[in-house]
């Protein structure tokens, strides 16, 4: 099984500042790694799949990077909307693992 | 527009069996591989089982193997999951999620419901 460990677990931005979130995954991979967000009382959302592509309609300021065991999400400019929780997980090897999740909070 | 209902949940005794469905609407559903996901309260995401848009193949987490069994029906657009010997970990909202093509494990799951509450007590 693929161990994915996020960090920070929380990260604490103030709006407009840029947020920096990390995937490490315990077997390198190409790039079959995807991001969801999730807001409280709300189910995920995709918003990233092959590590860096962008779901249609999710704002250009969401970019994910990385591959092997290393990836990324930044969010350039954080907007009120942005404070979540993120996942990431692979879909390279069964079973399907999800990191533990980063909770973006408003500094 | 594409769309997943779960239903199903409600509280069982541990030991018990319960039966959630996911009806989706919106897109050809035999084309797509299907999920389930759970997330315990407070916890994190828990990807339980997938079953390919054939429905001839199916995965799933260790956590459930044995005790959990997937399955769809394509003339009807929905998924179900079957739980038996139920225990307090499967407390959870469970997730029914729409894989990006029919086959695994090269999907990433691009639609989700909202999720339905499943608590196991006594």
């Amino acid at each position: 099984e693929i161990v994915m460990t996020q960090s920070p677990a929380t990260l604490s931005v103030s709006p407009g500042e840029r947020a920096t979130l990390s995937c490490r995954a315990s077997q390198s991979f190409s790039s079959n790694l995807a991001w969801y967000q999730q807001k409280l009382g709300q189910a995920p959302r995709l918003l990233i799949y092959g590590a860096s592509t962008r779901v249609t309609g999710i704002p250009a300021r969401f970019s994910g990077s990385g591959s092997g065991t290393e990836f990324t999400l930044t969010i350039s400019s954080l907007q009120s909307e942005d404070f979540a929780v993120y996942y990431c997980q692979q879909y390279n090897n069964w079973p399907y693992t999800f990191g533990q999740g980063t909770k973006l909070e408003i500094k | 527009e594409v769309q997943l209902l779960e239903s199903g949940g409600g509280l069982v005794q541990p030991g018990g069996s319960l039966r959630l469905s996911c009806a989706a609407s919106g897109f050809t559903f035999s084309s797509y591989a299907m999920n389930w996901v759970r997330q315990a309260p407070g916890k994190g995401l828990e990807w339980v089982s997938a079953i390919s848009g054939s429905g001839g193949s199916k995965n799933y987490a260790d956590s459930v193997k044995g005790r959990f069994t997937i399955s769809r029906d394509n003339s009807k657009n929905t998924l179900y999951l079957q739980m038996n010997s139920l225990r307090a970990e499967d407390t959870a909202v469970y997730y029914c999620a729409k894989g990006s093509t029919a086959y695994g494990p090269y999907y990433y799951m691009d639609v989700w419901g909202k999720g339905t509450t499943v608590t196991v007590s006594s």
